[in-house]
């Protein structure tokens, strides 16, 4: 069976530091994964997907994530976190068969300090 | 135009009463979902239809009844509300079951005195 572990459940940064959320994977076949990202009070965007093409994959608003196999992780990182980058964000693994269903971590709170 | 549309955005209702939820997709998606998000932000799958048929029914009481009249609309009706039923219910759609990401509409905030 499929499942995701995010690490932290609160990140704080400074405005302008990289940001780094973690995200540990399980799952007997080659995986896809997503990254959402929910604003306060607010539905959940995508930010970015791996669907087994290229290992580094870029998304909207400068994130990015990484799938490494060998650590089962898809971390997600900014260069430089900004105000408005503060939400809750949520790593998901699809699981590889029967309904496919989307299976959510527990979710990261990110908060930018000014 | 709004992908994933949602109506109403909030509900606050009493113990006991019935209401509904209703979800319209304009993305000409096949599949579509209902998820509850708990107090500490917990997603949790409820239900979900492909092709107006149910393909995902999680352990929900059977209070809730969900229903697509087509494929671009799936609506969820809860009977006899509880105070447990408190959560943001939020509804998406995809382009098949195992195709594409998820479209997320923005949730409706469901409150039960």
């Amino acid at each position: 069976a499929q499942s995701v572990t995010q690490l932290d459940s609160h990140v704080s940064v400074s405005e302008g530091t990289p940001v780094l959320l973690r995200c540990n994977y399980s799952s007997s076949y080659s995986p896809s994964l997503f990254w959402y990202v929910q604003h306060p009070n607010k539905g959940l965007q995508l930010l970015l997907k791996y669907t087994s093409a290229a290992t580094l994959v870029k998304g909207i608003n400068g994130f990015e994530a990484e799938f490494k196999k060998s650590e089962t992780s898809f971390h997600l990182t900014k260069p430089s976190a900004h105000m408005s980058d503060a939400a809750e964000y949520f790593c998901v693994v699809r699981a590889t068969s029967g309904t496919y269903k989307y299976i959510f971590g527990t979710g990261t709170r990110l908060k930018v300090l000014a | 135009d709004t992908a994933v549309s949602q109506t109403p955005k909030y509900l606050v209702t009493q113990m006991g009463n019935d209401k509904s939820i209703k979800c319209e997709q304009n993305l000409g998606h096949d599949t579509m979902y209902w998820y509850k998000q708990d107090s500490k932000k917990f997603l949790k799958i409820m239900f979900s239809y492909n092709n107006k048929e149910l393909i995902i029914n999680e352990t929900v009481p059977n209070r809730f009844s969900p229903k697509s009249p087509d494929k671009a609309h799936l609506n969820l009706h809860i009977n006899s509300l509880e105070l447990g039923d408190s959560a943001v219910y939020f509804c998406a759609s995809s382009p098949g079951v195992a195709t594409g990401e998820q479209y997320f509409g923005p949730g409706t905030r469901l409150t039960v005195t």
